[in-house]
C-alpha cells in the first residue's frame, strides 16, 4: 500500500490560507488521495478526496501534482475551529478487497492562532 | 439526517472481561468499518462489514470480532480484554461502492483497569 509523509505540525494565522503538504511518492495510478481531520475528542471528519484533478468543495481545495507524487490541502481562510490533526491518506487500489481500509498515519497537528 | 452514532460513549472494564460496542451507520449507508485509536496515534483499521459479512480485516487478533445486522448496524466484540486494548474505538460508515468517503462517529472510549 502507498504511504504518505506529512509534517508533524504547522502553525497558521487566523484568516490566512493554510497550505498542508503531503508526499505520496509510491501512489498507484488508480489510488485516490483523501484528507480527513480530527478535532480533539471527536471522530475524523471527511474533508475532500481526488484522483488527479484539482478538487474544491465548501471546506477546502485539493491540489494534486501532475505526477501525483504529492498533494496540498488548502484551507482558504483558517479559523480557530480549524485547529485539528489533519490526515492525508492514499486509499488502496479500487478492488472489492480494499473497500474498507483507510491507513491513517500520524497526521499534521495544525494550530490556528489569533 | 443522523450521522454515525456509537454507544456507549465511555466504558470501563477490567482485564479478562468481554465488551460489546455498538454502531448505527449514517442513513443510506450499508457498509461499516471499525477502527482502534490509541492515545496520540492515528486510527488503525480493525475490520469492515458489508452484507452482514466481514469483508476485510486489519492486523488484529481473533479476540476482536464483529457482526452486522440486516438494518446495517454493527457490533464490535472484544474478548479477554488486555490493558493494551484501552483506546478510542471508532465506527465509520459508507455506501458500499468504490472510492466513497467513510463518515466517522465520535467513538467509544474504552478504559481497561
Amino acid at each position: 500500500d502507498a504511504k504518505t509523509t506529512q509534517p508533524t505540525s504547522m502553525d497558521c494565522a487566523e484568516g490566512r490560507a493554510a497550505n498542508l503538504p503531503c508526499n505520496h511518492s509510491t501512489i498507484s495510478g488508480n489510488e485516490y488521495v483523501y484528507w480527513y481531520r480530527q478535532i480533539h475528542s471527536q471522530g475524523p471528519q471527511y474533508i475532500i478526496h481526488g484522483l488527479k484533478n484539482n478538487e474544491t468543495n465548501e471546506m477546502a481545495s485539493l491540489i494534486i501534482t501532475e505526477d501525483r507524487k504529492s498533494s496540498t490541502l488548502i484551507l482558504p481562510h483558517a479559523t480557530l475551529r480549524d485547529t485539528a490533526v489533519y490526515y492525508c491518506i492514499v486509499r488502496p487500489a479500487g478492488t472489492t478487497d480494499s473497500w474498507g481500509k483507510f491507513q491513517f498515519g500520524a497526521g499534521t497537528q495544525v494550530v490556528v492562532t489569533p | 439526517d443522523a450521522g454515525v452514532t456509537q454507544s456507549p460513549t465511555h466504558l470501563i472494564k477490567t482485564r479478562g472481561q468481554q465488551v460489546t460496542l455498538r454502531c448505527s451507520p449514517k442513513s443510506g449507508h450499508d457498509t461499516v468499518s471499525w477502527y482502534q485509536q490509541a492515545l496520540g496515534q492515528g486510527p488503525q483499521f480493525i475490520f469492515q462489514y458489508y452484507e452482514e459479512e466481514e469483508r476485510q480485516r486489519g492486523n488484529f487478533p481473533d479476540r476482536f470480532s464483529g457482526h452486522q445486522f440486516p438494518n446495517y448496524s454493527s457490533e464490535l466484540n472484544v474478548n479477554a480484554l488486555l490493558l493494551g486494548d484501552s483506546a478510542l474505538y471508532l465506527c465509520a460508515s459508507s455506501l458500499g461502492r468504490l472510492n466513497q468517503p467513510q463518515h466517522f462517529g465520535d467513538g467509544t472510549r474504552l478504559s481497561i483497569l
